[in-house]
C-alpha cells in the first residue's frame, strides 16, 4: 500500500514567489497534518484537517501561509509571498480514522529553499 | 502547552550493543500517547514505537522497547543489538487530544544516534 505522497521533493525558489506544496494522504485516512522542520525550531505542527475540514491552524506562522484540503485524497500548503526564513523541510502526515487514530504516518517531506 | 525534552543531543554505540535514549515530557492531561520516531539521513520520519499512557505495560517492538515511568513523566527508548541501520535522529513525541478527536503531536529536539561498526 502506498504511503503518504508529497510533491515536489525539492523546491528552490526566489524570495517573493508563490510556493505550493502538495500531499496525498494514505487511502482511507481521514486526518491530515502539515509540519515544518527547521534546525532552530525542530518539528512544528502547522495545521491539521479532519474529514477535509481545518480543525486547528494555530501553528500557521503568518497570513502568508495557507492550506486547503479540497477532497479526501489531496491537500496543499501554499506560501505567498515566500521569504528566505521559510526555508525548511515540510512534512505531511495522515492518520487512520479508527483504532489507530493516535498514530500519524509521515510522507518523505519537501525540502524548500527560498533564495 | 506541553513540552518534550530530550537531554542527549548525540549518542554513539557499538554495533550489537544496547543503548538507551532519554525523554521526559510535561503534561497535566491523563489521556495521551507517547511515540518514538526515527529519521534516517533520507529524512523520512518512521514510527518506531508507541505507548498509550493508560497502559502500565511497556511497549515492545522487536529490538526496540520503552521504559515508561508515568509518575516521573519519563519515556526512554532502549535499542538492543544495535545495527548500523539504526543510525538516525530519534525524536520523542507526545500526543494530546485536540479538536476533531485527533491527537496533536509535540516533538522533542531529537537525539542523533550513531552506530559504529
Amino acid at each position: 500500500d502506498a504511503g503518504v505522497i508529497q510533491s515536489p521533493r525539492h523546491e528552490v525558489t526566489e524570495m517573493g514567489q508563490e510556493v505550493t506544496l502538495r500531499c496525498k494522504p494514505i487511502s482511507g485516512h481521514n486526518s491530515l497534518f502539515w509540519y515544518r522542520q527547521t534546525m532552530m525550531r525542530g518539528l512544528e505542527l502547522l495545521i491539521y484537517f479532519n474529514n477535509n475540514v481545518p480543525i486547528d491552524d494555530s501553528g500557521m506562522p503568518e497570513d502568508r501561509f495557507s492550506a486547503k484540503m479540497p477532497n479526501a485524497s489531496f491537500s496543499t500548503l501554499k506560501i505567498q509571498p515566500s521569504e528566505p526564513r521559510d526555508s525548511a523541510v515540510y512534512f505531511c502526515a495522515s492518520s487512520f480514522p479508527r483504532g489507530g487514530r493516535d498514530t500519524q504516518y509521515f510522507g518523505p517531506g519537501t525540502r524548500l529553499t527560498v533564495l | 502547552a506541553q513540552t518534550v525534552t530530550q537531554s542527549q543531543p548525540e549518542m554513539s554505540v557499538q554495533e550489537a550493543e544496547t543503548v538507551t535514549l532519554s525523554c521526559t515530557y510535561d503534561t497535566s492531561e491523563s489521556n495521551y500517547y507517547l511515540f518514538w520516531y526515527k529519521q534516517p539521513p533520507s529524512r523520512q520520519m518512521i514510527l518506531v514505537i508507541r505507548q498509550e499512557a493508560y497502559k502500565q505495560q511497556n511497549a515492545t517492538e522487536n529490538r526496540f522497547s520503552v521504559n515508561f515511568q508515568k509518575a516521573a513523566k519519563s519515556f526512554s527508548l532502549k535499542i538492543s543489538d544495535s545495527q548500523l541501520g539504526d543510525t538516525a535522529m530519534y525524536f520523542c513525541a507526545s500526543g494530546l487530544r485536540g479538536g476533531g478527536s485527533n491527537y496533536k503531536l509535540t516533538f522533542g529536539k531529537g537525539t542523533l544516534l550513531t552506530v559504529n561498526p
